[in-house]
């Protein structure tokens, strides 16, 4: 069965720094999205992207995350500056029609210290 | 924006017996009604969903039921085996058809499931 890879598994950064977490989506699949999950507590959407722009964002993804498919399969979160508020698992997904289950990749989790 | 209200938060149920989750909805505009099965340290899994234009939904052990008036909808689960210890999630959003509002996904806070052997 075709999954969402996601890339790295585990990431530490120092706070103040750079990070951009890698998703290939699977193949055929349009809609693309990226959640988090902070420990112990509930999934929470970031930013959905479809037709190589954002179609929908949440308040948490603010000026600094960014998302891109630079070359048609990798679909990228950048986080500009992470803060120790950042430290969350965070979950790539696709689906191939809107309004079908989501595929979520096996994750990142990202550590801020 | 969209609120999903989730309960118990823990559930524990002797194996062989049932177990029910429910959740309730704010926004009238939701259509698309996943749940999610997440074990430890893992991704969150779909097991079951529902779209607004259907009651009831049933997959072998597991069952979706909605009721759009009151805003709410459950999972249940028969006949409760050690595999279904898991943390449970329900989710909602209004993408389900196209050109339909928002697709993200809002989710309950989660339902950690114990069954007892």
């Amino acid at each position: 069965e075709p999954e969402v890879t996601q890339t790295p598994s585990h990431q530490v950064t120092q706070m103040g720094q750079e990070v951009i977490l890698r998703c290939v989506p699977i193949s055929n699949h349009l809609y693309f999205y990226w959640y988090r999950q902070i420990l112990g507590q509930k999934v929470e959407f970031l930013v959905s992207f479809y037709n190589n722009e954002i179609s929908e964002k949440s308040e948490i993804f603010d000026d600094q995350f960014s998302v891109e498919r630079p070359d048609g399969s990798n679909f990228t979160l950048k986080i500009r500056s992470t803060k120790l508020e950042d430290s969350a698992m965070y979950f790539c997904a696709s689906i191939a029609d809107r309004g079908n289950g989501y595929t979520f990749g096996s994750g990142t989790r990202l550590t801020v210290v | 924006g969209e609120n999903v209200e989730q309960h118990p938060s823990t559930l524990s149920v002797q194996e062989g017996d049932s177990a029910v989750i429910k959740c309730t909805y704010s926004d009238s505009a939701s259509n698309y009604f996943p749940w999610y099965k997440q074990e430890l340290g893992k991704r969150p899994q779909l097991i079951i969903d529902i779209r607004s234009n259907v009651g009831e939904k049933k997959d072998q052990r597991i069952a979706v039921t909605l009721n759009k008036t009151a805003k709410h909808f459950s999972l249940h689960i028969t006949e409760t085996q050690p595999e279904d210890s898991a943390v449970y999630f329900c989710a909602a959003s209004s993408g389900a058809y196209a050109g339909g509002g928002a697709d993200g996904l809002t989710f309950g806070k989660g339902t950690h499931l114990i069954i007892q052997p």
